[in-house]
């Protein structure tokens, strides 16, 4: 049973960079698996943030391309998500996610304020 | 971006009875390559993540009460509860996976009546 647990800071400043970790169980992050990040805010609903592949290859979604990083760290085996120059419209619930929504996080609650 | 669009926003049912609710996509999401719907249903419970429910338009996930159903072609689908129990309480998601950036509709509350 696979596992993913999110973790970050809880409160970015503005301007700031925000960055998540999603540690998996269960799994191996270099299986033959997509891992993604969506967030969750009231009033933007469920947003597909990105997705990336283990032996290189991904996506991002083009209105947050410029913003966002994903990387697999193997030896930890963790997924981790980078958004810089962030504003309150980044306030939301970020999940981590295998494949198209097969397994999902708790998600991780990340305010933006000063 | 493919637009999701669900229709109710909101939904009250009575115990025992049936729950529809509508997706409609603003393109088509059929992939021509494995012949299959990219098209996804999710609920979603208070303080929880979404739950996979049906995936392929019409393909239950394992675990799934068989009172729930999925159908649909091309660009309208639609989630059937057969028979609605209290647990069943919760915001219904779309989503597809056929085209970058995957997208989302925006939701269907269901209440009891």
């Amino acid at each position: 049973q696979v596992h993913l647990q999110e973790s970050g800071p809880g409160v970015v400043k503005p301007s700031g960079t925000l960055s998540l970790t999603c540690a998996v169980s269960g799994d191996s992050v270099t299986s033959n698996h997509w891992w993604s990040w969506v967030r969750q805010s009231p009033k933007k609903g469920l947003e597909w943030i990105g997705r990336i592949y283990h032996v290189g290859g991904g996506s991002y979604n083009p209105s947050l391309e410029s913003r966002v990083t994903m990387s697999v760290d193997r030896s930890k085996n963790e997924i981790s998500l980078t958004v810089t120059s962030v504003t309150v419209a980044d306030t939301a619930v970020y999940y981590c996610v295998r494949d198209f929504g097969d397994n999902w996080g708790r998600g991780t609650l990340v305010l933006v304020s000063s | 971006d493919i637009v999701m669009t669900q229709y109710p926003d909101s939904l009250a049912v009575s115990l025992g009875e049936r729950a529809t609710i509508n997706c409609r996509s603003s393109q088509t999401i059929f992939l021509n390559t494995n012949n299959k719907l990219n098209l996804t249903w999710f609920q979603q419970k208070p303080g929880q993540p979404p739950k996979k429910l049906i995936d392929w338009a019409s393909s239950r996930e394992s675990g799934v009460p068989a009172r729930f159903s999925g159908s649909g072609s091309g660009a309208d689908f639609t989630l059937t509860i057969s028979s609605l129990l209290a647990e069943d309480v919760a915001i219904y998601y779309c989503h597809q996976y056929y085209s970058v950036p995957y997208t989302f509709g925006q939701g269907t509350k269901l209440e009891i009546k």
